[in-house]
């Protein structure tokens, strides 16, 4: 599998901040980019996708993709205290996906 | 996006047996895929379960170990054969279609606990 790394966190954000979480990868091929949402004891959400270069927003989240430096990042505005989960990052190889370790974000209320 | 249904969603089970778990798509998927996530972990590829043919494992996982089969293209098992404690982990069934771009949805995953 390859590799996808993540910030380290936890990340603690007060509720209205913005979220910040980063995301590399190793596979210069890849050509599909997720942010999955994770809430503890539960299964995996996709919340964004993203396949080109530059940003896509969707609500209050914003994806962006640089694939020269191969690097992707999901910003999460006016963060809520419903946000609090563990986001993942996944990039596509051979029809497969690689999974990051994970962000855990806290909304502070 | 596609529905998938998993059971059981959790188990306990004593060393040495083994569970089969089951995952239902509400449409046709063209890709079926099994991960595990180990607590406090992310999630990890077990195999890609192909219809009507040998599922592809990868790296550190056989299929001694995870048999899977897939019938036809809206459901696959996957076992957990000859249980260890260190097989006690959430196992994921995913789903997605190749013109998605990969897209890949889960099921509520089987919590499974070996005693």
């Amino acid at each position: 599998q390859k590799e996808v790394e993540q910030n380290s966190g936890p990340l603690s954000v007060p509720e209205g901040a913005i979220a910040s979480l980063n995301c590399t990868y190793s596979d210069r091929g890849s050509q599909s980019f997720f942010w999955y949402r994770q809430y503890s004891g539960k299964s995996p959400e996709l919340i964004m996708s993203i396949y080109s270069n530059g940003d896509k927003e969707d609500g209050r989240f914003t994806a962006q993709l640089n694939k020269a430096s191969q690097y992707v990042s999901l910003l999460i505005r006016d963060s809520q205290p419903s946000d609090s989960a563990t986001y993942l990052c996944a990039v596509d190889y051979d029809y497969k996906l690689s999974f990051g370790a994970g962000t855990t974000v806290t909304v502070r209320a | 996006s596609a529905v998938i249904s998993q059971k059981p969603s959790r188990d306990i089970c004593q060393r040495g047996t083994s569970l089969t778990i089951q995952c239902q798509v509400d449409s046709q998927v063209t890709m079926m895929f099994w991960y595990r996530q180990q607590p406090g972990q992310s999630l990890t590829l077990i195999a890609t379960a192909n219809q009507g043919s040998e599922a592809t494992y990868e790296s550190g996982f056989v299929i001694d170990k995870f048999p899977i089969s897939r019938p036809n293209l809206t459901f696959s098992t996957l076992t957990v054969s000859n249980m260890s404690p260190e097989d006690s982990s959430i196992y994921l069934c995913s789903g997605g279609a190749q013109h998605m771009n990969t897209e890949a949805f889960f099921g509520q995953g089987t919590r499974l606990t070996v005693v």
